[in-house]
């Protein structure tokens, strides 16, 4: 059972530059989420993608967007890269259902490591 | 808004030996989901254990177990037998239970085990 899996694993571009970061979910899984991990922090939501459509979003500016393909796997896309987006990007994938059991729980790919200069 | 704080960033432990790892949540809501997610050198998250805020029964998992206080606000890990396997970043995480699909995390204990 493949678990999810994300590409590249590492990349380095500089300011100004454009970047994509892709993702395919955990097999059964139709809702992935993306997080940004500067070093020393904890994740941080960037947004989810559910049925092809961004369901939520967290604090984070319009430069960084996303999309969902028919087979669920997911694109973020950064423009205009700046310092300080110099991070490891998660990809956590999960089933739709919110409330209730199970709880949405999250499986994560090995991250994306952005570096830039 | 909910916040989660880890107040140590670093922690060892003997291996064999048993430590506990803080964990203190901000909410106003009265049901919600808490996690411990371990984040080993390879970077893969892994989810270690879960709570229902309306459980009032401690969660384990093996050697894995929670200290849920809910008028505290504490969600304490405690790991027993320790083992070299266990050093990693873990990480605290809170959800509410819907209208919401981000998790929050806190910035993370290193969890050190010596031989």
């Amino acid at each position: 059972d493949a678990g999810v899996t994300q590409s590249p694993t590492h990349l380095i571009k500089t300011r100004g530059q454009q970047v994509t970061l892709r993702c395919s979910p955990k097999s059964g899984h139709d809702t992935v989420s993306w997080y940004q991990q500067a070093l020393g922090q904890g994740p941080q939501f960037i947004f989810q993608y559910y049925e092809e459509e961004e369901r939520q979003r967290g604090n984070f500016p319009d430069r960084f967007s996303g999309h969902q393909f028919p087979n669920y796997s997911s694109e973020l896309n950064v423009n205009a890269l700046l310092l300080g987006d110099s991070a490891l990007y998660l990809c956590a994938s999960s089933t739709g259902r919110l409330s209730g059991y199970p709880t949405g729980e999250l499986f994560f790919g090995e991250g994306s490591r952005l570096t830039v200069l | 808004a909910q916040t989660v704080t880890q107040s140590q960033p670093e922690m060892s432990v003997q291996e064999a030996e048993t430590v506990t790892l803080s964990c203190t949540y901000d909410t106003s809501e009265s049901d919600y989901y808490l996690f411990w997610y371990k984040q080993p050198p390879s970077r893969q998250m892994i989810l270690v254990i879960r709570q229902e805020a309306y459980k009032q029964q401690n969660a384990t998992e093996n050697r894995f177990s929670v200290n849920f206080q809910k008028a505290a606000k504490s969600f304490s890990l405690k790991i027993s037998d320790s083992q070299l396997g266990d050093a990693a970043m873990y990480f605290c995480a809170y959800r509410s239970p819907s209208g919401t699909y981000k998790y929050i995390f806190g910035t993370g204990t290193r969890l050190k085990v010596l031989a």
